[in-house]
C-alpha cells in the first residue's frame, strides 16, 4: 500500500540533545513537508521540500533543520537550538506539480516529549 | 495574504443531530479549500475539497461542504452526526504565494453526545 511512514511513533529526548524524527514515502511524491501541531495552535510549517536536494524554510524554523538527498525521505532534526520542542510532528507529502489544488497526504505522526 | 478561520474550538452535538463547521476564508485570489479530519493521535486526512467545478462539494464519512463566494465561507455539514464523527476537523486554503503549501486553520473539535 502507498503511504507515509514516520518513525518513531513516541519519542522521548533529554534536553540539550539533538533528535531526528524519520519521514518517508512511496506514493512517489515530489512535495514534502514538516508540520508542528500543539493544542489549540493547529498546524505550523516547519520546512518544506519540492525537490531532491532543495528545501525551504516555513513559518517555525528555528532550531529545526532537514535533508532531502532522496527522493521518498525527508528526516527533521529537532536540535538542542528548539526552546520548546515538546509537540506532535506530523510529515506530509503532495504531487507537487506546482498546482495550487493538490491535497496533502499526512503521516500518523510523532509524538515528541522532552523530559 | 490567504488565511482561513474556524469558529468555535469546540462543538457539541448529540448523535443524529446536524453537524455544521464554520470556516471563512480570506483570498484575494479564487481561492482552492478543503477539509481535513484527525482523530487522537494521529495524522491528518482529506475529508473533501473545493477546486471551483462546483460550489457544493460531497466528501467522505457523509460531509459536505458548500463554497459560498459571497459569505467567504467554506461550512462543513453533515446531515446526522455518529459517534465515530468525533474527531478534531481543520479547514485549509492554498498558499497563492507558493503552489503547493496549505494553510491552515486552528481546528475545531466536534464532541458527540449520546
Amino acid at each position: 500500500d502507498g503511504g507515509i511512514t514516520q518513525s518513531p511513533k513516541y519519542l522521548f529526548r533529554k534536553e540539550g540533545q539533538n533528535v531526528t524524527l524519520s519521514c518517508e514515502q512511496n506514493l512517489n511524491h515530489d512535495a514534502m513537508y514538516w508540520y508542528r501541531q500543539d493544542p489549540g495552535q493547529g498546524l505550523r510549517l516547519i520546512y518544506y521540500s519540492q525537490i531532491v536536494n532543495d528545501f525551504q524554510k516555513g513559518d517555525i524554523a528555528e532550531g529545526y533543520s532537514v535533508s532531502r538527498e532522496k527522493k521518498e525521505s525527508f528526516p527533521l532534526t529537532v536540535t538542542s537550538a528548539q526552546k520548546n520542542p515538546t509537540a506532535f510532528y506530523l510529515c506530509a507529502s503532495s504531487i507537487g506539480s506546482g498546482s495550487r489544488y493538490n491535497e496533502q497526504f499526512f503521516g500518523p505522526g510523532t509524538r515528541l516529549t522532552v523530559l | 495574504a490567504q488565511s482561513v478561520t474556524q469558529l468555535g474550538s469546540h462543538v457539541s452535538v448529540s448523535e443524529g443531530a446536524l453537524v455544521l463547521l464554520r470556516c471563512n476564508y480570506s483570498s484575494s485570489v479564487p481561492p482552492y479549500l478543503f477539509w481535513y479530519v484527525q482523530y487522537p493521535n494521529q495524522g491528518l486526512q482529506l475529508l473533501l475539497k473545493y477546486t471551483s467545478a462546483a460550489t457544493l462539494v460531497k466528501g467522505i464519512n457523509g460531509f459536505e461542504a458548500e463554497f459560498k463566494k459571497s459569505e467567504t465561507s467554506f461550512h462543513l455539514t453533515k446531515p446526522s452526526a455518529h459517534m465515530s464523527d468525533a474527531a478534531e476537523y481543520f479547514c485549509a486554503v492554498s498558499d497563492q504565494r507558493r503552489d503547493d503549501k496549505i494553510i491552515f486553520g486552528k481546528g475545531t473539535r466536534l464532541h458527540i453526545l449520546p
